[in-house]
């Protein structure tokens, strides 16, 4: 089974910008999670996508938002770039609605946005 | 609230040595632990789980750890460190959301070097 894939592995944008971040689910994973890792850090969750809806959302801006497509990948916008979103970006997948503390997570490698 | 704290930020272990990384919770409810590793340039990938039953968990590359409710921990401990388990190592509960979702909360990470 194919795994998590995201892409651009890197990119660098300018302050004020806008950026689209890309993520492929596992194969029969239906749930899909964004975290953000700043430098030094542990990850911190965004949000969640279930049936191509936001079913839960972490600490973050509206700037933050995100799409679940039919065939459950995903995407990561953010506008208006702050030298502060500077960071891992890691998208994770999962089976089910994710009701569960249980759930278990697939972590793709991640997309490392700089801002300049 | 809900936490996880990661007390050691660098541990460096001869190769061959045993190793222990420490890991505290703080969660109102029954947690759902987790041990991931991440390497330079990669994505989080899962080493162990705990959800019930056992205490003491097995998991991928020679690692465990032992749930200890009365402590709030959930140690990862190997007994002999390879050269190539320098990595990050984060600890995290996973957390079930009012809106029914479940999100990781991670602690900061132990990045472990190894002497050869």
């Amino acid at each position: 089974e194919t795994g998590v894939t995201q892409s651009p592995t890197h990119l660098i944008k300018t302050r004020g910008q806008q950026v689209t971040l890309r993520c492929s689910s596992q194969s029969g994973h239906n749930t899909v999670s964004w975290y953000q890792q700043a430098l030094g850090q542990g990850p911190q969750f965004i949000f969640q996508y279930y049936r191509e809806e936001e079913n839960g959302r972490g600490n973050f801006p509206p700037r933050f938002s995100g799409l679940q497509f039919p065939n459950y990948s995903s995407e990561l916008n953010v506008n208006a770039l702050e030298l502060d979103d500077s960071a891992l970006y890691l998208c994770a997948s999962s089976r089910g609605q994710g009701k569960t503390g249980a759930n278990v997570l697939t972590f793709g490698a991640g997309s490392r946005l700089t801002v300049l | 609230a809900q936490s996880v704290t990661q007390p050691d930020i660098h541990i460096t272990v001869s190769e061959g040595a045993s190793l222990e990384l420490r890991c505290n919770y703080s969660y109102g409810a029954t947690p759902y632990l987790f041990w991931y590793v991440q390497s330079p340039g990669q994505g989080l990938q899962l080493l162990l789980k705990y959800f019930s039953g056992d205490t003491l968990v097995q998991g991928i590359k020679g690692f465990e750890a032992e749930f200890k409710r009365s402590q709030s921990s959930f140690n990862l401990r190997k007994p002999s460190v390879h050269w190539s388990d320098a990595a990050e190592y984060f600890c995290a509960v996973g957390a079930n959301e009012p809106g029914g979702y479940n999100k990781l909360i991670f602690g900061a990470g132990t990045r472990l070097a190894v002497h050869p």
